[in-house]
């Protein structure tokens, strides 16, 4: 158990339609990543908050937006859904931005759009 | 930018056979650089690390050294189980921008590893 939580685990939808992931931390982490997981596209990193403010973005689509809440957990709100959305959704954090800090991984959203 | 390039699964071996997966990186910096495991179901967790050059990540019976001459970080393990059946990530940490101070992984694509009895 990393310590990182998210829920929820599994989520079936259709297209058109949003959804939010939450993502709670390890205790005393300010920093929270997620990532997109597909069998074509492999793991993709989408975007990081430090304490409360966005620090990176990678590949992320404008359709997807994410905000880290005072308390630190972090929300990932995907919208206008397509069936290319369907994927495994990480979160991962870390204690800070440090090089040599490696990423805690929670176990995982799998999102389907049908 | 940063880049990491690992031998294209999947591996499938005996038990107590040796293990090698090849990892090469490119980036412009000093990068960390990250072993990562993902067991079926599950998210991924870190296996090892190593931070600068000539170190050796070990854990698990698995190790990796860092070459910085080769821009590799290849993961052996002398004896692979049936319960090392997974995907390995191998990743590097290295800086946003020129001078920032922010840090982020770049994975590779993964490898899977199916070690039957």
């Amino acid at each position: 158990d990393s310590g990182v939580t998210q829920t929820p685990k599994h989520l079936i939808t259709a297209t058109g339609q949003r959804v939010t992931l939450r993502c709670s931390p390890r205790s005393g982490d300010l920093s929270v990543y997620w990532y997109q997981q597909s069998l074509d596209q492999g793991l993709q990193f989408l975007i990081q908050y430090y304490n409360g403010e966005e620090r990176a973005k990678g590949n992320i689509l404008e359709r997807f937006s994410a905000q880290q809440f005072p308390d630190l957990h972090s929300e990932l709100n995907l919208s206008s859904l397509e069936l290319g959305d369907s994927a495994l959704y990480f979160c991962a954090s870390s204690v800070g931005l440090a090089r040599w800090g490696e990423q805690y991984f929670g176990p995982g959203t799998r999102l389907t759009v049908t | 930018g940063d880049s990491v390039t690992q031998m294209e699964g999947p591996v499938t071996l005996s038990e107590e056979a040796f293990l090698t997966i090849n990892c090469t990186y490119t980036a412009t910096g000093y990068p960390s650089l990250f072993w990562y495991v993902q067991y079926p179901g599950e998210g991924l967790q870190l296996l090892l690390k190593a931070t600068k050059a000539d170190d050796k990540g070990s854990n698990k019976g698995f190790e990796a050294t860092y070459r910085k001459e080769t821009t590799s970080f290849h993961l052996e393990k002398g004896s692979v189980q049936v319960s090392d059946s997974a995907v390995y990530f191998c990743a590097l940490s290295d800086q946003e921008n020129s001078g920032g101070s922010n840090y982020k992984l770049t994975f590779g694509k993964g490898t899977l590893l199916t070690v039957n009895p």
